[in-house]
């Protein structure tokens, strides 16, 4: 089965940091986009990281820049988020998702993790 | 930044009646763009990719048109199951973004 297993969230004050991980099963991570996706409490889908088949790119949304750092371990499988200085506003349930894009298409983010919360608070 | 604007915000329907949900981007996205189903409590589930495939195990009830900045996706004949909140996501230009969601709720 394929699936997507995310680990490593919980209660973290702010300033705090925490390592999301987020393991594969099924299919083999290094042939696709590894992204994560976060939902603040009531809120709508937030893109925060996404880095390529080989590491070589990584982007992340302005609000995390320096703070967090997206990290992938082909070998093992295994994507992480490395979240540093936490604050309030990084209350949220992250998710994981593969993505695959081409050139010419788009295939979206197909497969997606169950979610790991993340409660940023003292 | 691309903005996508998603319209209605909720929108109010019976099952078997036609749910027809818009998404709007502030700059041509080409074809580079996907829709997500997301029910309370569980990850969203990707729906229709590349403004108009759909995606594996996708019932035939849900398609996806437009291409640039104009979207829709239709639901043909809403099933029970269909209640959920819907967002259109684009991966044209960095970053990623997402519209706010419909919420297609139980008329």
């Amino acid at each position: 089965e394929v699936q997507l297993v995310e680990s490593g969230g919980g209660l973290v004050q702010p300033g705090g940091s925490l390592r999301l991980s987020c393991a594969g099963s099924g299919f083999s991570l290094s042939t696709y986009w590894m992204t994560w996706v976060r939902q603040a409490p009531g809120k709508g889908l937030e893109w925060v990281a996404s880095i390529k088949q080989d590491g070589s790119e990584k982007y992340y949304v302005d609000s995390v820049k320096g703070r967090f750092t997206i990290s992938r371990d082909n070998a093992k499988n295994s994507l992480y988020l490395h979240m540093n200085s936490l604050r309030a506003e990084d209350t949220a349930v992250y998710y994981c998702a593969r993505e695959l894009k081409t050139v010419y298409y788009y295939y979206g983010m197909d497969v997606w993790g169950q979610g790991t919360t993340v409660t940023v608070s003292s | 930044e691309i903005v996508l604007t998603q319209s209605p915000a909720t929108l109010s329907l019976s099952p078997g009646e036609r749910a027809t949900l818009s998404c709007r981007a502030s700059q041509s996205v080409s074809s580079f763009l996907a829709w997500y189903q997301q029910k309370p409590g569980q990850a969203p589930r990707l729906l229709i990719y590349d403004a108009s495939n759909r995606a594996t195990g996708i019932p035939a009830r849900f398609s996806g048109s437009g291409s640039g900045t104009d979207f829709t996706l239709t639901i043909s004949s809403l099933e029970p199951e269909d209640f959920a909140v819907y967002y259109c996501q684009q991966r044209s230009n960095w970053p990623p973004t997402f519209g706010q969601g419909t919420n297609l709720e139980i008329k």
